[in-house]
């Protein structure tokens, strides 16, 4: 099975920063990787799909990169609303579908 | 608008039963292909099973197989896991998700999730 590594697993930042969370397969897949995001007590929303592809109504300071292992999810300028969970999930080898152990990003 | 609802969600004893529910409106539920994905207690994501839209196809997590079985009935938009032999590490918020497949690279991912159901599995 492909493994998914996410990086780091908490961060603390503050309004306006931008930040960067990483995720690295265990082998290449292209570019099948999605980003979701979850907060407290709601299901996970999908923001990123096909490593760059900003799904409808997602805010544009959401962005994403990379190809083969390598893979990131930048948020340009946090807002309030972006502190939350965020998942990374490969679809190129299935089953299994992986998800990333989550990067849960807190308010500094 | 698309919506994914559960239910049948519960407290079991190990060893159990449960049946979980997922219906859709909004969409042509013949079209899709839905997964199953779970999350424990202050755990992350975990993927569980899925359905093909005509139901030919089907998968599953290792830890599941030949426990739980995934099935779908188009003419009333609604998919279903029976969940057998239950066990405590089963515990989790079950969700239903749509898989969508992107245009040009073909990747799959899922775009509509519903708002889960809870299964606690505990004597």
């Amino acid at each position: 099975d492909i493994q998914m590594t996410q990086a780091p697993s908490s961060l603390s930042a503050s309004v306006g920063d931008r930040v960067t969370i990483t995720c690295r397969a265990s082998q290449s897949i292209s570019s099948y990787i999605n980003w979701y995001q979850q907060k407290p007590g709601e299901a996970p929303k999908l923001l990123i799909y096909s490593a760059s592809s900003l799904q409808s109504g997602v805010p544009s300071r959401f962005s994403g990169s990379g190809s083969g292992t390598d893979f990131t999810l930048t948020i340009s300028s946090l807002q309030p609303e972006d502190f939350a969970t965020y998942y990374c999930q490969q679809t190129f080898s299935i089953p299994p579908i992986i998800f990333g152990q989550g990067t849960r990003l807190e308010f500094k | 608008q698309v919506q994914l609802v559960e239910s049948g969600g519960g407290v079991v004893q190990p060893g159990g039963s449960l049946r979980l529910s997922c219906t859709a409106s909004g969409f042509n539920f013949n079209n899709y292909g839905i997964h199953w994905v779970r999350q424990a207690p202050a755990k992350g994501l975990e993927w569980v099973a899925f359905i093909r839209h005509d139901g030919s196809i089907k998968y599953y997590v290792d830890s599941v197989k030949g426990r739980f079985t995934i099935s779908r009935d188009n003419s009333k938009n609604t998919l279903s896991l029976q969940m057998n032999s239950l066990r405590p590490d089963d515990t989790a918020m079950y969700y239903c998700a749509r898989k969508k497949i992107a245009k040009d690279i073909k990747v799959e991912y899922f775009d509509y999730w519903g708002q889960g159901t809870l299964v606690t599995v505990s004597s």
